[in-house]
């Protein structure tokens, strides 16, 4: 079974702390993805990485910053946290680039006082 | 707007009664999945459906797709307490490059 790790379930930060959330993947998937989900809104993309060392934005990508230096590891960088970055964090993998299906990491709720 | 929206936002029902979501999508895809999540986890996929199927089963899953109505239906029969999670879509649009969720349908099932 694909197994996606996400370093914290729960995280309390003060506003202008630098916050690191990690995503490791023991599948060997080319892809991985980071959203937040929040009431009402779904998932939104933030990040994604088709390599190691590749990334592209997805659609929300202000205020974040992402590495992959090795392919098993997916990293979301929150540079100064806001209070708007309270949210759940969720981290995923995929063999394919959009067709397969996406593994998920139990998630990070994240809470910025 | 979002690709993906489900219908209704949420839904109770009694266990063994049938429970039936429905997702609407704006533009071509190349597929529709849909997925589980059960209170505060990450999401779990249970099927895909290409956009040459109509329909696809797996054990007590029904999805339909109908690509001229933009709209795909997720049925669960027999429901189970256990089914009680958040339901979400997700469509690869045909020209895009990455899924696009919906805001998801809230299942109850009482027991």
């Amino acid at each position: 079974d694909v197994k996606v790790t996400q370093s914290s379930r729960y995280l309390v930060k003060r506003t202008g702390e630098k916050v690191f959330l990690e995503c490791v993947q023991d599948m060997d998937h080319e892809n991985m993805f980071w959203y937040r989900q929040d009431p009402g809104l779904g998932l939104r993309l933030i990040y994604f990485s088709y390599d190691v060392k590749m990334k592209e934005k997805g659609d929300i990508p202000e205020g974040y910053s992402v590495s992959r230096e090795k392919k098993e590891r997916f990293s979301l960088i929150l540079e100064s946290a806001s209070t708007n970055q309270t949210s759940m964090y969720l981290c995923a993998s995929s063999f394919t680039r959009s067709t397969d299906t996406q593994y998920f990491g139990p998630g990070t709720r994240l809470t910025v006082l | 707007s979002q690709q993906g929206e489900e219908d209704p936002q949420a839904l109770s029902i009694q266990e063994g009664e049938n429970a039936t979501m429905n997702c609407s999508y704006k533009t071509s895809i190349n597929n529709l999945q849909w997925y589980r999540q059960n209170s505060g986890r990450g999401l779990v996929h249970l099927i895909l459906i290409r956009s040459n199927e109509r329909e696809k089963h797996s054990g007590r899953l029904r999805v339909t797709l109908d690509t001229s109505k933009k709209s795909s239906s997720l049925l669960i029969t027999a429901s189970r307490a256990a089914d009680t999670a958040s339901y979400f879509c997700a469509t690869d649009a045909a020209y895009g490059q990455n899924f696009v969720f919906g805001p998801g349908t809230r299942l109850s099932v009482l027991p």
